[in-house]
């Protein structure tokens, strides 16, 4: 089947622990996104990546890291120097990095920080 | 500064009705405006529109886009409860901009 796939589905960690969300796609797609999302508030990009070894900051990028060393995956990074991490976490990719192209999306991360 | 705002922000309405969910938006360069909807997890894409009064159709829902007024309808025909969902808009010009999402609960 192809698809994004995000994991874990729930994860709980301490404050001032790092913590790594994975993301996995396997539909051949160029580009792809990490997105916060907060009660009440629309979904904010993190970072965004439209290439292999290639990536960008969003619009909240403080306190997270990405990598992108292969295609089919783009890990985000929480780290201890993200001042509110607890929400859920989006993964998105999309066929290129083209402004006009639809964005599909994972299963999401919910994180809770102890 | 860029928004995408969608209203109303929640809505609950019988099986049957029929209900329509509002997104404007002020951006500098609109490509286009998409629509998802979110249910417990991941936003499922629902439609893209690009050109001003083109009708998108699937099954009970469809959409349209006003690109001189800025703002876009999702309209569900003949609710259901599997309906009850989070529809978010968002808007693409340099970046994807996401509203709030409208939160429609269907019941029995």
């Amino acid at each position: 089947d192809g698809g994004i796939t995000q994991s874990p589905k729930y994860l709980f960690r301490k404050e001032g622990q790092n913590v790594t969300l994975s993301c996995e796609q396997n539909l051949n797609h160029d580009a792809m996104y990490w997105y916060r999302q907060d009660p009440g508030q629309g979904l904010r990009l993190i970072y965004y990546s439209q290439i292999v070894n290639d990536f960008q900051k969003g619009d909240i990028a403080e306190g997270y890291s990405v990598s992108r060393e292969k295609k089919e995956s783009f890990p985000l990074t929480v780290t201890s120097a993200q001042k509110n991490p607890t929400a859920f976490y989006l993964c998105a990719s999309s066929l290129t990095g083209r402004r006009t192209d639809t964005q599909y999306f994972g299963p999401g991360t919910r994180l809770t920080v102890l | 500064e860029d928004k995408v705002v969608q209203s109303p922000l929640s809505l609950v309405v019988h099986e049957g009705d029929t209900v329509t969910l509002n997104c404007s938006y002020e951006v500098t360069n609109f490509r286009s405006l998409l629509w998802y909807k979110q249910e417990k997890k991941a936003p499922t894409f629902l439609f893209m529109l690009t050109s001003s009064g083109i009708e998108k159709k699937s099954g009970r829902l469809s959409s349209i886009l006003d690109k001189k007024e800025l703002f876009s309808i999702l309209n569900i025909t003949a609710t259901q409860t599997g309906d009850s969902a989070v529809y978010l808009c968002a808007v693409i010009d340099d970046k994807i901009i996401f509203g709030k999402g409208t939160r429609l609960h269907i019941l029995p």
